[in-house]
């Protein structure tokens, strides 16, 4: 199975900042990665497929890039709406696989 | 617009057999990769596995975690829209807020979890 490391698996911002997670893949997964937010209590919500591309209504101030085994996702300047836990999935290779999730709290 | 629900019992005792289902409206349950993932209580998403039906399948073809392969089936109902899981012989380990999710074939990728039911909570105790 493809293991995703997520870091760091918490952190701690204010509205406006920018903010960037990384997720490091057991091997290389080409751009075959996703990115999700949750909410607590809610289902995970997609932002990001093929690394890179934006899902349909989602705010360009999210962002994803990376290839092989790294990939990041950056939010531009952090609303208070995306204070959530943040996961990658690889779907690359079955079993599909999440990692860890990065929780972004407020500072 | 797609919507996704699940449905089934929130309590199941050990050794028994979970059943949840997921009742799919605004979409055709033909095509598409409609998935299951679960999530126990604090901790992360793992995925459970996909059906996918197509005319071309009478019961769908289906793609499963090896750590569940032996106790899980996925299977569809067209004539509802709907599509379900069975989990056999549940321990306290199964326990976990079960998700649906729709999986949209994008070019060189597993399906891609674009559309999710909210989720529903099962816990297994005697």
């Amino acid at each position: 199975d493809i293991q995703l490391t997520q870091s760091p698996s918490f952190l701690s911002a204010s509205v406006g900042d920018r903010v960037t997670i990384t997720c490091r893949a057991s091997q290389g997964i080409s751009t075959s990665l996703a990115w999700f937010q949750q909410k607590p209590g809610k289902a995970p919500k997609l932002l990001i497929y093929a690394a890179s591309t934006l899902q349909s209504g989602v705010p360009s101030r999210f962002s994803g890039s990376g290839s092989g085994t790294e990939f990041t996702l950056t939010i531009s300047s952090l609303q208070p709406e995306d204070f959530a836990t943040y996961y990658c999935q690889q779907l690359n290779s079955y079993p599909l696989t999440f990692g860890g999730g990065t929780k972004v709290e407020i500072k | 617009q797609v919507q996704l629900q699940e449905s089934g019992p929130g309590l199941v005792k050990p050794s028994e057999t979970l059943s949840l289902t997921c009742t799919v409206s605004g979409d055709s349950i033909t095509d598409y990769y409609w998935s299951w993932i679960r999530q126990p209580p604090g901790k992360g998403l793992e995925w459970i596995g996909y059906i996918h039906y197509s005319g071309s399948h009478y019961s769908g073809s289906t793609n499963y975690n090896p750590s569940l392969k032996s106790r899980v089936t996925i299977s569809v109902d067209t004539s509802k829209n709907q599509f379900s899981l069975e989990v056999r012989s549940v321990t306290a380990a199964d326990a976990a807020v079960y998700y649906c999710a729709r999986g949209s074939d994008i070019p060189r990728l597993a399906p891609v979890l674009d559309y999710w039911g909210q989720g529903t909570l099962v816990t297994v105790s005697s």
